[in-house]
């Protein structure tokens, strides 16, 4: 079962350098997160898609692209890395958005370093 | 903004009981979950409460009390396994998670 996969799991970029993050579920689920995790201060939410063709953005966009073309692809780019996206991203699924019960399934994680 | 409080640590012995309280102030509400982290590993969902009282699944419950915007997650007979962040979210009123800090939780032998 494969669920969420992430590439790459970890990841050192220079800044000024543009890098994109693979996310491909397997789930059919409609609606997808980009989530940075930073120590003491949780997840944030960077964009979502409620469904393939649509997007929209988080608590912290700026710096950060997403694309839907289909169901289980959501890739997240970074135009031009800054030091202060160095975090762990985790991309999420959900198979009811909309509704409350947005249980989440996870990816593994890509730890990114930009120096 | 939203805003979800949890404690940062907490400690406690091989078959003891830790209870993990979670406050919040959000825009809406629309559910609250539970959510474990083990060190180096990907969030993986534990409860939904959206109802006031208690729901019980195993050795782990969550209680839930909308009027004070307020839950916890109570373990019960705790391992070893259990050392690890509790993570603390709510559903708001775009229907997406928000997320506290988290709660780190070591279990000691």
């Amino acid at each position: 079962t494969a669920g969420i996969t992430q590439a790459p799991t970890s990841q050192i970029l220079a800044a000024g350098r543009s890098m994109t993050l693979r996310c491909t579920q397997d789930m059919r689920h409609n609606a997808m997160y980009w989530y940075r995790q930073d120590l003491g201060l949780g997840l944030r939410l960077i964009h979502y898609s409620n469904t393939a063709g649509t997007t929209g953005k988080g608590e912290v966009p700026d710096g950060y692209s997403v694309s839907r073309a289909n169901t289980d692809d959501f890739p997240l780019t970074l135009a031009s890395a800054v030091p202060s996206q160095t975090s762990v991203y985790f991309c999420a699924s959900s198979p009811e958005p909309g509704t409350g019960f947005e249980k989440l399934f996870f990816g593994s994680g890509t730890q990114l370093s930009v120096l | 903004g939203q805003n979800i409080d949890q404690p940062t640590e907490m400690t406690a012995t091989e078959g003891a009981i830790v209870q993990i309280n979670c406050t919040y102030q959000t825009s809406g509400f629309n559910g609250l979950f539970w959510y474990q982290q083990h060190a180096g590993e990907a969030p993986t969902f534990l409860s939904y409460n959206v109802l006031d009282g208690l729901e019980e699944k195993g050795r782990f419950s969550s209680f839930l009390s909308r009027s004070k915007g307020y839950s916890y997650l109570l373990l019960k007979e705790l391992q070893m396994k259990d050392s690890a962040s509790y993570l603390c979210a709510v559903s708001t009123d775009d229907y997406k998670l928000s997320f506290g800090a988290g709660t780190t939780v070591t279990v000691r032998a």
